[in-house]
């Protein structure tokens, strides 16, 4: 069975940091892109970072790019999302999520975690 | 980025009816590299349709997409009580990724 479990996620001051992190199970992690979708609560979904298989290529959306970092482990079968210099409208759900292929520029995704919560707030 | 227009808004409809659902794109997916995804409260999305027609593995066959250009459409043929929820649709293989704002399908 396909799983994958966020974690990492709280409140934090704006201005802070924060390191989400995704732990997979149940596929070939290494054969697949991997992705960060965010959503604010009760609106609608905005897709935030994505990897390719082998780390070769990342990408960003244009709101967090320069500030968050994606990076993946596939020894460990890991994602994570490092967050830093935290905004207000950071504030979301954060979902990770697998891509149907090992490129990222494909972003078919296919299962998707439970999501952990960002709270940016003083 | 390509922006994906979803209408209407929220549909009510009664278990039993059939739900037509909107996408309409900014420019014209040729490749029809067109999702759609369910989200109950609570949960993380549930990836329904891809390639625009493709129901993705386990999803029931009341469940159809269709459509090519700018406009597509989610059709349920005849709604369960289980598919109240948010619908959104997606277009992939163009950077960046892009989702619409989502149909809710209430009960009425």
């Amino acid at each position: 069975e396909v799983q994958l479990v966020e974690s990492g996620g709280g409140l934090v001051q704006p201005g802070g940091s924060l390191r989400l992190s995704c732990g997979v199970s149940g596929f070939s992690f290494d054969d697949h892109a991997m992705h960060w979708v965010r959503q604010v609560p009760g609106q609608g979904l905005e897709w935030v970072s994505g990897i390719s298989w082998n780390s070769a290529r990342t990408g960003y959306a244009d709101s967090v790019r320069g500030r968050f970092t994606i990076s993946r482990d596939n020894a460990k079968n890991s994602l994570d999302l490092q967050m830093n210099s935290l905004r207000p409208e950071d504030t979301a759900f954060y979902y990770c999520a697998r891509d149907t292929s090992g490129s990222y520029s494909w972003s078919l995704l296919d299962y998707w975690g439970e999501g952990t919560v960002v709270t940016v707030s003083s | 980025e390509i922006v994906l227009t979803q209408s209407p808004g929220t549909l009510s409809l009664s278990p039993g009816e059939r739900a037509t659902l909107s996408c309409r794109a900014g420019q014209s997916l040729g490749d029809k590299y067109l999702a759609w995804y369910q989200q109950k409260p609570g949960q993380a999305p549930r990836l329904l349709i891809y390639g625009a027609s493709t129901r993705a593995t386990g999803i029931p066959e009341r469940f159809s997409g269709s459509g090519s250009g700018t406009d597509f459409t989610l059709t349920i043929s005849r709604l369960d009580p289980e598919d109240f929820a948010v619908y959104y649709c997606q277009q992939y293989g163009r950077s960046p990724v892009t989702f619409g704002l989502g149909t809710k399908v209430e009960i009425k």
